[in-house]
């Protein structure tokens, strides 16, 4: 496709259940780039894969959250055992290739709400 | 590390008036700046950057923002506010990952109304 796709659009689960969510990059980008968007906190910065490898999993607010990539291009979000603080939007972002001033094209995000 | 500070939290215009959204930063290092816009239930859209060349720096839809280094600011303006701008605006700046990667940096974001 023209754009960064993510899946699903909206997500409500139960808390305690897993979640995956699904990122495909603009063909081409070797860079892929996973935030948070919730209310009152802006957008965090949660993981960032150069190709399939994942450099930098700093920004992963706890160990229920894990992430991949494969093929240099799908990458899936997995939050385990969901708490309610994990409903946000989660957005993921692609670029060419890692750069300080690479543009970043962000999909529409995840909006997930955890009952 | 870096970080972003946009002042206000929403901004509201008449339409054909100025639109100014401001935004400071701190960096340890020359920084790359960054503007995107969200439209509701859009991703985020790059609307310009300043990576060092030109302290003013043009983007789309009429939108410009000036680099100030003395000042750490880096605001967005527009001379005349149309409908259509109505939306959320985020200023970014570049912070490092390993291996030189690009991590954006934030500002709490600003949301700008139009009034007819």
């Amino acid at each position: 496709g023209a754009g960064v796709s993510q899946s699903p659009s909206n997500k409500v689960t139960e808390k305690g259940k897993d979640v995956e969510l699904r990122c495909d990059p603009i063909s081409g980008h070797t860079a892929l780039y996973w935030y948070r968007q919730s209310l009152g906190q802006g957008l965090e910065f949660l993981i960032y894969f150069q190709g399939n490898s994942a450099p930098d999993k700093s920004g992963l607010p706890s160990d229920r959250f894990s992430a991949e990539r494969t093929g240099g291009s799908v990458s899936t979000l997995t939050i385990q055992r969901t708490q309610q603080e994990d409903s946000a939007v989660y957005l993921c972002a692609s670029s060419f290739g890692p750069g300080l001033d690479e543009k970043l094209f962000f999909g529409s995000g995840t909006q997930l709400s955890v009952l | 590390a870096q970080s972003v500070t946009q002042l206000g939290s929403h901004v509201s215009v008449s339409e054909g008036a100025l639109v100014l959204l401001r935004c400071n930063y701190s960096s340890s290092v020359p920084p790359y700046l960054f503007w995107y816009v969200q439209y509701p239930n859009q991703g985020l859209q790059l609307l310009l950057k300043y990576t060092s060349a030109a302290t003013l720096v043009k983007g789309i839809n009429g939108f410009e923002a000036e680099f100030k280094k003395s000042e750490t600011s880096f605001h967005l303006t527009k001379p005349s506010a149309h409908m259509s701008d109505a939306a959320e605006y985020f200023c970014a700046v570049s912070d490092y990952l390993f291996k030189g990667a690009q991590k954006l940096v934030f500002g709490q974001g600003t949301r700008l109304t139009i009034n007819p």
